[in-house]
């Protein structure tokens, strides 16, 4: 079984700032990796995703992730926030397998806040 | 673009009330999933489906069933409303590929049970 950390509830960062938010992961098998934004009352979207090749991950919005195997983390950056990043932020994980049907793990999200 | 839609965005339902939550993709993914989301708790897994008719159980299935009758469309299942399932419920789904796993979400359901 898969489990997700996500230890900041709660992140309020300057306009113009940089950020980072912080996801550690529990696994047996190997794993992929994803950061999900929920902006707010709607649905989730896929920020960005590991699967494999290159450890820093670049998505959309400005957003990177950097895989890090040895130390089991996935944390998200951006150098500089808009208030438009104001949103709540999940990592999730799923195992490898030729199935195709495995289940993403979740963690408990961070909500970002942008102060003006 | 992959589009997945859930039948209310808000819904008010009285304890004891049989409760229908609807969702429906448009890109013949086998794969769908039913989560729901509380403060602090992030995303649980209630039930998923990985093809017509076939269902499993999540992390938290107790309270709710779900029916799966054609491949696009995926129902949740509330046979008694209690308050304690008060939450955001979320669809998911995606196709039966071992090359990924990124799901795409509906906007999702705010129930409250009264």
């Amino acid at each position: 079984a898969q489990s997700v950390t996500q230890l900041d509830s709660q992140v309020p960062v300057f306009e113009e700032a940089p950020v980072e938010l912080r996801c550690n992961y529990s696994s047996s098998v190997s794993v992929y990796l994803f950061w999900y934004v929920q902006y707010p009352n709607q649905g989730l979207q896929l920020l960005l995703k590991y699967l494999s090749g290159s450890t820093l991950v670049k998505g959309i919005n400005g957003f990177e992730a950097e895989f890090n195997k040895s130390q089991t983390s996935f944390h998200l950056r951006k150098p500089s926030v808009h208030i438009s990043d104001t949103a709540e932020y999940f990592c999730a994980v799923s195992a490898i397998s030729n199935f195709g049907n495995e289940k993403l793990t979740f963690g408990t999200g961070t909500r970002l806040t942008i102060i003006p | 673009d992959v589009k997945v839609t859930q039948s209310s965005r808000y819904l008010v339902k009285r304890t004891g009330e049989k409760v229908f939550l609807e969702c429906v993709q448009d890109m013949d993914h086998e794969n769908m999933f039913w989560y729901r989301q509380d403060p602090g708790l992030g995303l649980r897994l209630i039930y998923f489906s990985y093809d017509v008719k076939m269902k499993e159980k999540g992390d938290i299935p107790e309270g709710y069933s779900v029916s799966r009758e054609k491949k696009e469309r995926f129902s949740l299942i509330l046979e008694s409303a209690s308050t304690n399932q008060t939450s955001m419920y979320l669809c998911a789904s995606n196709p039966l590929a071992a090359s990924s796993y990124e799901q795409y979400f509906g906007p999702g359901t705010r129930l409250t049970v009264t």
